[in-house]
């Protein structure tokens, strides 16, 4: 099957610091992209839809200015926590859906666990 | 509203048969989707129905009836391997998918 590469796999920082997430379609054009969160023996929480070339539509609730969002190629999304804090410690996810992927099958990357200190 | 209903958790025994229940409410569907999803580990696919009926991939098969909202997901000969969360989520109108908050599934031996 197709390949999601995500990175990076674990990332620790500092209160008030920024954290870029990279998600890469490897093998395929990924003309749309989904970043989700999961907190702790929660379910998988979508906060963002991102089209290749335009900009991402955010769910209700997510801060689109804390976290932004760049789908500047078919191949590449990225995710960038802005002045993290240690709320915003969790596992991200991203997920991308190809172009004429009839089924709307989506391909995962391999999440990335945020620890904010 | 939109809303994936499906149980917390269940437990079975290993080399037995275990049936995980998903019922749905969307707006709009394009297709019901299971995941499996171990501790600390993104979600794989695991399979995909759009048409009503069982589709079947080797230990696993999924079922869906449309008419009624309802999917399952048959797990066969369970091993301790396939201790982890299943994850139901349905596809609606706008290619959206709709999560469930998954089944824990323990099992023993």
């Amino acid at each position: 099957g197709a390949v999601v590469s995500q990175h990076p796999s674990w990332v620790i920082c500092k209160s008030g610091t920024s954290v870029k997430i990279e998600c890469r379609s490897l093998d395929f054009q990924a003309t749309t992209m989904f970043w989700y969160r999961q907190f702790p023996k929660q379910s998988l929480m979508l906060m963002a839809t991102s089209n290749e070339g335009s900009k991402a539509t955010y769910e209700q609730g997510v801060e689109k200015d804390k976290f932004l969002i760049n789908h500047a190629s078919l191949t590449l999304s990225t995710l960038t926590v802005t002045s993290a804090h240690p709320e915003d410690s969790s596992f991200y996810i991203c997920s991308a859906k190809g172009a004429g992927a009839d089924t709307g099958e989506l391909f995962f990357g391999e999440g990335s666990r945020l620890t904010v200190l | 509203g939109q809303n994936i209903d499906q149980p917390t958790e269940m437990t079975a025994t290993e080399g037995a048969i275990v049936q995980i229940n998903c019922t749905y409410q969307t707006s709009g569907f394009n297709g019901l989707f299971w995941y499996q999803q171990h501790a600390g580990e993104a979600p794989t696919f695991l399979s995909y129905n759009v048409l009503d009926g069982l589709e079947e991939k080797g230990r696993f098969s999924s079922f869906l009836s449309r008419s009624k909202g309802y999917s399952y997901l048959l797990l066969k000969e369970l091993q301790m391997k396939d201790s982890a969360s299943y994850l139901c989520a349905a596809l609606d109108s706008n290619y959206q998918l709709i999560w469930g908050a998954g089944t824990k599934l323990i099992i023993k031996p």
